[in-house]
């Protein structure tokens, strides 16, 4: 039963054009969101999150945003860029929850054409 | 910097055999867990610790044990390999594990177990 779904295996989009990842989850109890972004041989680093008492959280090209009536979450990256072709996994984490509680989607691969 | 350190990258094991993934982090963080990632699966957590001393079970602990000694080292060990532990195995440490953290993976270690 999964509880976070990235139901996009794949996205290709164009140099300079806006890339958008969703995400949409159906635990109502998760109330923190994470990105994490993957290389190839090498481990996911952290992107960006939001809180469930925002609806959206900005950090330069990348924006996510949370719609909780929906439990749906994207992120945004403005303008894409090669540099940004990954796989990008989406976690969520419950109210109170610690990062044992993390709960990660399948993953997006991204692939940014020049 | 060091960060999350991970050896071996690739192994190739025969089923039954016994081996140990090593994990090491020198940023003095508490919480170390372990991970796989297995083709449209996302990432599940096998173990984790909230400091040396102590362990507990993830989502998929079942072949697989944990100790933590020292608060730098975590190592998983696979005590008899079978085929349905091929996959890519992440270590992760945050600082308390507690609270709205980001993880931080090492590079991944490739297994393969014919």
């Amino acid at each position: 039963d999964q509880q976070v779904k990235q139901n996009s295996p794949s996205l290709s989009v164009q140099e300079g054009r806006i890339s958008i990842l969703n995400c949409d989850y159906t635990n109502s109890m998760f109330d923190y969101f994470l990105w994490y972004k993957k290389y190839p041989a090498e481990g996911p680093t952290f992107l960006i999150s939001i809180s469930s008492i925002k609806d959206k959280n900005e950090d330069g090209r990348f924006t996510v945003f949370l719609n909780k009536s929906a439990k749906h979450l994207s992120l945004h990256i403005v303008p894409s860029q090669p540099g940004d072709s990954a796989v990008y996994f989406c976690a969520a984490s419950p109210s109170g929850g610690s990062n044992y509680k993390l709960t990660f989607g399948k993953g997006t691969l991204l692939t940014v054409n020049p | 910097n060091a960060g999350v350190t991970q050896t071996p990258k690739f192994q190739v094991l025969k089923t039954g055999q016994s081996m140990t993934l090593q994990c090491a982090q020198d940023m003095n963080h508490e919480y170390m867990s372990w991970y796989r990632q297995d083709p449209g699966m996302g990432l599940r957590l096998i173990h984790y610790s909230v400091g040396a001393g102590i362990t507990d079970q993830g989502e998929v602990p079942n072949g697989y044990n944990v100790s933590r000694s020292t608060t730098e080292d975590f190592p998983l060990r696979l005590l008899s390999a079978a085929p349905s532990q091929t996959s890519v195995y992440f270590c992760a440490s945050s600082y308390s594990g507690r609270g709205r953290e980001k993880l931080f993976f090492g590079s991944g270690t490739q297994l393969s177990v014919l």
